[in-house]
């Protein structure tokens, strides 16, 4: 079945460490997107990138880095650098255009303890 | 930006009724999408509606499009408890169709009570 992976699912990072969170799809998407959920809150952006090898920032990228070397694959990496990192992220992928919406995956819980 | 915002913040009704969330945006679009995410889950896609569309029609969801006053409606008829969820509304960030992401409101958290 096709579909977006997220791992883990759950984390934990203490002060002052960087964690990479994995998201794999093989759906044939070539737009990936990296978002933030806060309780009650709606989704951020926090990077995308529309092809292999391309990214953008978001609304919110300080903190985070992204690559995109391969197609199916977009890992976020959460650094030191970001101040408030216990979030849930979630990563979603799409075709081009307007066609149709996203696809998400289970997203990940991190928090630092 | 252009954003959505969800009304009301949370719904309760009883199973078998109907539900209706309301999603208000800012800025000219050309689609609009619904999602619904269950409790610490991912989002799951229920519905895009088009700017030259007003109403569209997915099993028991009925989304409608008022460009003119720039809102939107979703309805859910005959809920059932498997209904319970968090429902945002999402808008191209930018003039594009989404390629360059997506804006989502705060959602609408739905109770269906048995």
């Amino acid at each position: 079945d096709g579909g977006i992976t997220q791992s883990p699912k759950y984390l934990f990072r203490k002060e002052g460490q960087n964690v990479t969170l994995s998201c794999e799809q093989n759906l044939n998407h070539d737009a990936m997107y990296w978002y933030r959920q806060d309780p009650g809150q709606g989704l951020r952006l926090i990077y995308y990138s529309q092809i292999v090898n391309d990214f953008q920032k978001g609304d919110i990228a300080e903190g985070y880095s992204v690559s995109r070397e391969k197609k199916e694959s977009f890992p976020l990496t959460v650094t030191s650098a970001q101040k408030n990192p216990t979030a849930f992220y979630l990563c979603a992928s799409s075709v081009q255009g307007p066609s149709g919406g996203y696809t998400f995956g289970s997203g990940t819980r991190l928090t630092v303890v | 930006s252009q954003q959505g915002e969800e009304d009301p913040q949370a719904l309760s009704i009883q199973e078998g009724e109907n539900a209706t969330m309301n999603c208000s945006y800012k800025t000219s679009i050309n689609n609009l999408q619904w999602y619904r995410q269950n409790s610490g889950r991912g989002l799951v896609h229920l519905i895009l509606i088009r700017s030259n569309e007003r109403e569209k029609h997915s099993g028991r969801l009925r989304v409608t499009l008022d460009t003119s006053k720039k809102s939107s409606s979703l309805l859910i008829t005959a809920s059932r408890a498997a209904d319970t969820a968090s429902y945002f509304c999402a808008t191209p960030r930018n003039s594009g169709g989404g390629a360059d992401g997506l804006t989502f409101g705060k959602g609408t958290h739905l109770i269906i009570q048995p």
